[in-house]
């Protein structure tokens, strides 16, 4: 199983800042990583796939980069919307999804 | 656009089988494009990919889930369905069903849409 680490598991900011998140696999996954963002109450819902391509709808200020087993989601500046917990998902393993476990945006 | 909508008992009892039916709108399932998946979430934790199936019946399950897992696919339906079996309180969730496109490099690619989720509690 490949194993997704997220960091830091909370992270404080302020509106208007920018919010870089990390995201390590235990073994190569290639370019085959998505970030979803979750709110309270709701499904995750797609942002980035492949690493670095904005999903349909998605923001300019959402970017995604890296390969291999280090990716980052960067948030340009923050908006009141974009506070919530902000998974990564590992598909390069196609007999095995797994997901990191979380990064929880808040207000600072 | 496509939707998709989880339905099925919200308690379930210990030792007993967790069934749900997810009920796709606005496309076929048996395009034969996208894999159809099983996810759940435990309050307050992460996400856990349960398994996923194809319009054509071939299946592929967490290993830590597999022995107890059965999911199938009723294309005149439109549906797909998730069976866990023997279930404890450790499978309280919400379980979510969600479409992944085929794609030629990795084999299957993220998840979307996802259905809005239903949240199940094994409780006697």
């Amino acid at each position: 199983e490949i194993v997704m680490t997220q960091s830091p598991a909370t992270l404080s900011v302020s509106p208007g800042e920018r919010a870089t998140l990390s995201c390590r696999a235990s073994q190569s996954v290639s370019s085959n990583l998505a970030w979803y963002q979750q709110k309270p109450g709701q499904a995750p819902r797609l942002l980035i796939y492949g690493a670095s391509t904005r999903a349909t709808g998605i923001p300019a200020r959402f970017s995604g980069s890296g390969s291999g087993t280090e990716f980052t989601l960067t948030i340009s500046s923050l908006q009141s919307e974009d506070f919530a917990v902000y998974y990564c998902q590992q598909y390069n393993n196609w007999r095995g999804l797994t997901f990191g476990g979380g990064t929880k945006v808040e207000i600072k | 656009q496509v939707q998709l909508q989880e339905s099925g008992p919200g308690l379930v009892k210990p030792s007993q089988t967790l069934s749900l039916t997810c009920t796709v709108s606005g496309g076929s399932i048996s395009s034969g494009s996208y894999y159809w998946s099983w996810i759940r979430q435990p309050a307050g934790k992460g996400l856990e990919w349960i398994g996923r199936i194809y319009t054509s019946g071939s299946t592929n399950y967490n290993p830590s889930l597999k022995s107890r897992v059965t999911i199938s696919v009723d294309t005149s339906k439109n549906q797909f369905s998730l069976k866990l079996s023997s279930v404890t309180a450790a499978d309280t969730a919400v379980y979510y069903c969600a479409r992944a496109a085929i794609i030629a490099a990795a084999g299957i690619g993220p998840f979307d849409p996802w259905g809005q989720g239903t949240l199940v509690t094994v409780s006697s």
